[in-house]
């Protein structure tokens, strides 16, 4: 069955730290696979997704299909980085798409 | 600015209650969805729609309805609430599958 395993609720680091959350995903086919972010009283917002191997306010994420992980990594987090985080995995073929979401982590950055 | 927007932003009920939660969108997409968002669950979806025509269950559809009157609104409906539906409720659109999905900014319900 499809999947996405987020396993930390709660990732807490200082200013300055480097950050990983984790994203394991189960899926038989090609994934597709995105990062969303949720900023206290702002919308959940895309924040990159895999095929467009970009970096977003100092965030990347490489897609490991050995490891079917898809880790969101910073070297050097900052305050406002502190939000939830979510991965998703496009399930479905050609346009029919939807996204499933992991359960996601919230991201603490401490001063 | 093209824009989601939900209504009621909050909403306590009682058990046994009809509620209908909306959703409008200004980004002439015609993929909508529903989510909800609950501590531990991450989101769940509800219902989407590819077009106005089309209407399909999520993972958690029970106990829910959805009608998309055209291809701006989009309404999520509980025929009958119950304690465990209590929840923030997103609504989303996209453009396709592949690309961005836009979210509302949430309606808080509460079921008693």
């Amino acid at each position: 069955a499809q999947r996405v395993t987020q396993p930390e609720k709660l990732l807490s680091v200082f200013k300055g730290a480097p950050v990983e959350l984790k994203c394991n995903y189960s899926y038989s086919g090609s994934p597709e696979l995105f990062w969303y972010v949720q900023y206290s009283r702002q919308r959940l917002q895309l924040l990159l997704r895999h095929i467009s191997r970009e970096s977003i306010k100092g965030f990347t994420a490489d897609l490991n299909k050995g490891e079917t992980s898809f880790h969101l990594k910073k070297p050097f987090a900052q305050e406002e980085d502190s939000a939830m985080y979510y991965c998703a995995l496009l399930h479905g073929s050609g346009n029919t798409g939807k996204l499933i979401f992991g359960q996601g982590t919230t991201l603490q950055v401490k001063p | 600015d093209a824009d989601v927007t939900q209504t009621p932003r909050n909403r306590i009920t009682k058990t046994g209650k009809r509620i209908m939660l909306e959703c409008s969108q200004t980004k002439g997409h015609d993929r909508m969805y529903w989510y909800r968002q609950d501590p531990g669950l991450g989101l769940r979806l509800i219902y989407y729609s590819f077009d106005v025509k089309d209407i399909n269950k999520g993972e958690i559809s029970d106990g829910y309805s959805v009608s998309r009157q055209a291809q701006a609104k989009f309404s999520l409906s509980l025929e009958s609430a119950i304690p465990n539906q209590t929840a923030l409720y997103f609504c989303a659109t996209s453009r396709d599958s592949i690309n961005e999905q836009f979210f509302g900014p949430g309606t808080r319900l509460t079921v008693l």
